[in-house]
């Protein structure tokens, strides 16, 4: 199985600052058709994990820029600019390129 | 506006089955891939089953091999999780997630069912 490292376990962070959230993949997570299936999701306190990122740096529908994700191969990270307080939560990296797919233990976002 | 609508869960006895419902709206159920994903009582996220759009592919994670099913109507589209010799690490909150149209799992999310497997 495909081993997600998600680090830190958590963060503190003050309104309007930028975190990095890094999650390492145990093998590549490059498919056999080319593509990277690297997500991360967010999960506010009491809902439903959302998606976020999906292929490492795309953007889902209606999600904003100000969320940015980079890296390829087994080595990722999820960029928050000018943190809102509707950011926080756990954030979660996922892998789909390989059965079973896997996720990180997640990090909590928190206000400093 | 996709909607996923999860029901069926509930407090069932060690050894007993159980099985969950998830009724799709908002896009053409027969055109995506659709999976299960569990949280433990707060645990992070796992992946437990997946069936391809028209159901002729299924996939497990290890633990659930041989206990769940997973399985769709299309004509109803709705998605099922069948879950046979439920056991007490099965208790979790369960969730209905679609693809994207390219594949990408997990893009949408249901509230989640909760099942508690307990005597």
């Amino acid at each position: 199985d495909v081993v997600m490292t998600q680090t830190p376990v958590s963060l503190s962070v003050s309104l309007g600052g930028q975190v990095s959230i890094s999650c390492r993949s145990s093998q590549s997570l490059v498919h056999n058709n080319g593509n990277t299936y690297l997500s991360w999701y967010l999960q506010k306190p009491g809902q439903s994990p959302q998606l976020l990122i999906y292929k490492v740096s795309n953007r889902f529908s209606g999600i904003s820029d100000r969320f940015s994700g980079s890296g390829s191969g087994t080595d990722f990270t999820l960029k928050i600019s000018r943190v809102e307080p509707d950011d926080l939560g756990v954030y979660y990296c996922g892998q789909g390129t390989q059965y079973p797919y896997t996720f990180g233990a997640g990090t909590k976002l928190e206000l400093k | 506006e996709v909607q996923l609508v999860e029901s069926g869960g509930g407090l069932v006895q060690p050894g007993r089955s159980m099985k969950l419902s998830c009724a799709a709206s908002g896009f053409t159920f027969s055109n995506y891939g659709m999976a299960w994903v569990r949280q433990a009582p707060t645990k992070g996220l796992e992946w437990v089953a997946t069936i391809s759009y028209d159901g002729s592919s299924t996939y497990y994670r290890d633990s659930v091999k041989g206990r769940f099913t997973i399985s769709r109507d299309n004509a109803k589209s709705t998605l099922y999780l069948q879950m046979n010799s439920l056991r007490s690490e099965d208790t979790a909150t369960y969730y209905c997630t679609r693809d994207t149209r390219l594949g990408v799992p997990f893009a949408y999310w249901g509230q989640g069912t909760l099942v508690t497997v307990s005597s």
